[in-house]
């Protein structure tokens, strides 16, 4: 079965200083990866998928196939990208999210 | 265009009381799903549907049932609410095909007292 790891459950930072969110995954087909943002009590919103390869509010995620993670990085971190990030692997034809158990980013000045 | 709506956004239920969480969609998409969103857990699909008529069982759907008589349609009901049950839920939805966005809801903050 599929299965998405975030290893931590909270990241603290100061602003300015480089953000790397882990994530790592297991899943025997071809992966599709998806990094989504929950602010303070909203709807989570979609950040960032490999397929795209591009750089959403900074961010960035490589996926790496031989070490099966989907790390999200970002150079410069801003107090305003406190949030809750959410990996997810979506498998059954595009039908189905499988979430790791999200990474409360902190950014304190 | 409205995207994912869901209601209510707050309810409280007493212990053995049933209710409906709504969740509409006006993108025309085939995939609906219901997630819960706990702790330290992240999100579980509770069941999710491939099209009108279709349904199916995700990883915690014990306690909850589904129907999609409408594509645009999810309704998630609690049949005998337990304080187990307390969670936010979110509908999802997408256009069921690889390499698509999954659109979701602002979420159902429910309380089982």
């Amino acid at each position: 079965a599929q299965r998405v790891t975030q290893p931590e459950k909270l990241l603290s930072v100061f602003k300015g200083a480089p953000v790397e969110l882990k994530c790592n995954y297991s899943y025997s087909g071809s992966p599709e990866l998806f990094w989504y943002v929950q602010y303070s009590r909203q709807r989570l919103q979609l950040l960032l998928r490999h397929i795209s390869r591009e750089s959403i509010k900074g961010f960035t995620a490589d996926l790496n196939k031989g070490e099966t993670s989907f790390h999200l990085k970002k150079p410069f971190a801003q107090e305003e990208d406190s949030a809750m990030y959410y990996c997810a692997l979506l498998t059954g034809g595009g039908n189905k999210l499988t979430f790791g158990t999200g990474t409360q980013l902190k950014v304190e000045l | 265009n409205a995207g994912v709506t869901q209601t209510p956004k707050f309810q409280v239920l007493k212990t053995g009381q049933s209710m409906t969480l709504q969740c509409a969609q006006d993108m025309n998409h085939e995939y609906m799903s219901w997630y819960r969103q706990d702790p330290g857990m992240g999100l579980r699909l509770i069941h999710y549907s491939v099209g009108a008529g279709i349904t199916d069982q995700g990883e915690v759907p014990n306690g909850y049932n589904v129907s999609r008589s409408t594509t645009e349609d999810f309704p998630l009901r609690l049949l005998s609410a337990a304080p187990s049950q307390t969670s936010v839920y979110f509908c999802a939805s997408g256009p069921g095909t690889s390499g698509n966005t999954i659109y979701f809801g602002e979420g159902s903050w429910l309380t089982v007292v």
